[in-house]
This record gives C-alpha cells, sequence and structure tokens, in this order.
C-alpha cells in the first residue's frame, strides 16, 4: 500500500498516560501534516513536517509533540493525557512543503482516554 | 482570525434535486480553498480546488471574494453524493463539515 498509513488504528489508555501515534507518508511525499478531530468539531490542524523540519503549526498543546524522522515517517506524541484528548487522529501528507498541494489522508487513529 | 464556517451541519435534498453545501471563509489575503470529501468508510480525500475550476463528479464550486464564499454546487444529485464534506481554507483550516443525506 503506497498511501499513507497511520498505526495504531485504535488506542486506549488512562488520563495521565502517554502515547506514541504513527504515520508514514505517501510514497514521495516530503510534507506530513496532524489533525486531530473531536466529536462535533472539525478538523484541527496541530502541525506539519516538511524533510524532517517543523514547517507549521496550529493550536497544538504543549503536552504534545511530533517529529519526522530520517526516512519521513512522523510520530505525534501525547502525554499527561486527559479525557478531552479522546479524538480521531489524522495524518495526511503531501509533496511539498506549501499548503496548495492536495493533501492525501490516512485513515486515522482513535485514541480513547478513559 | 483565519476561519471556515459551514453553516449546515446536515444537507438532506432528494435524488435529481439541486445541491448546495455552503461555505464561508475570513481571510484577509488571496485565499486558496478546497473542498473535502469522505465516503462512508472511506478516507478524506481532496474533491476539487478552486484554482483548477474544474468539476468533479458533477461538483462545482465558483470562488466569490465579495461574499467570502465558496460554495459546493451540483445540478442533480445522486445517492452516491451521500458524504461528509469539507471546505478548507490554505489546506489547514477546515470547517466543521455538512452531512449530504441523499434520498431516494
Amino acid at each position: 500500500d503506497s498511501g499513507v498509513t497511520q498505526t495504531p488504528k485504535h488506542l486506549i489508555t488512562a488520563t495521565g498516560q502517554r502515547v506514541t501515534l504513527r504515520c508514514s507518508p505517501r510514497s514521495g511525499d516530503l510534507s506530513v501534516y496532524w489533525y486531530q478531530q473531536s466529536l462535533d468539531q472539525g478538523l484541527q490542524f496541530l502541525i506539519q513536517y516538511y524533510n524532517g523540519e517543523e514547517r507549521a503549526k496550529g493550536n497544538i498543546l504543549e503536552r504534545f509533540s511530533a517529529q519526522q524522522f530520517p526516512d519521513l515517517h512522523s510520530e505525534l506524541n501525547l502525554s499527561s493525557l486527559e479525557l478531552g484528548d479522546s479524538a480521531l487522529y489524522f495524518c495526511a501528507s503531501s509533496a511539498r512543503a506549501g499548503h496548495q498541494d492536495e493533501q492525501f489522508f490516512g485513515p486515522g487513529t482513535r485514541l480513547t482516554v478513559l | 482570525a483565519q476561519r471556515v464556517t459551514q453553516p449546515e451541519k446536515l444537507l438532506s435534498v432528494f435524488k435529481g434535486a439541486p445541491v448546495e453545501l455552503k461555505c464561508n471563509y475570513s481571510y484577509s489575503g488571496s485565499p486558496e480553498l478546497f473542498w473535502y470529501v469522505q465516503y462512508s468508510r472511506q478516507r478524506l480525500q481532496l474533491l476539487l480546488r478552486h484554482i483548477s475550476r474544474e468539476s468533479i463528479k458533477g461538483f462545482t464550486a465558483d470562488l466569490n471574494k465579495g461574499e467570502t464564499s465558496f460554495h459546493l454546487k451540483k445540478p442533480f444529485a445522486q445517492e452516491e453524493d451521500s458524504a461528509m464534506y469539507y471546505c478548507a481554507l490554505g489546506n489547514l483550516i477546515f470547517g466543521k463539515g455538512t452531512k449530504l443525506s441523499v434520498k431516494p
């Protein structure tokens, strides 16, 4: 599958814990975007990486961090989890750094914090 | 502040009826606008973008800078158009989405 992949599909954890979500971009894409979709909310942009460097930052909490590795996969780390962090987390990739390119989305990781 | 508003959470129409999904944006510069669609059990995918001015699956969207709108239109809705539709500004600011339900 040369599309965007995300692991795990589902994650259930407790408050105060830390989790890592993983994303592999589409083959050839250098940009990775992370979004959070909570109940009754649209997609909230969190952060973008391009070729290993942070490119743009949205409403990402200080408890959240991300990075993009040399092989271009990305990880989103969520720590000190709260009930309100329960959401669907999407990753998307695009070819270039600019925001005019089509984004290709992954299937999402559903995080449940109990 | 940059913002995208999709005023309708749910839009229900009958097959063959015209459909218009509204999108209003707030942006001081020259906007780049997109429509993404998510069919049931599928990933979010690009439907169209204003710079290409194309018609995809019979849908069109015209950028109206005066009204700061980018409404999505289709003259005759089909049942397979039932999906969630998201308007996006600069590919980073997404609206909350409109669920389109096309009834037979």
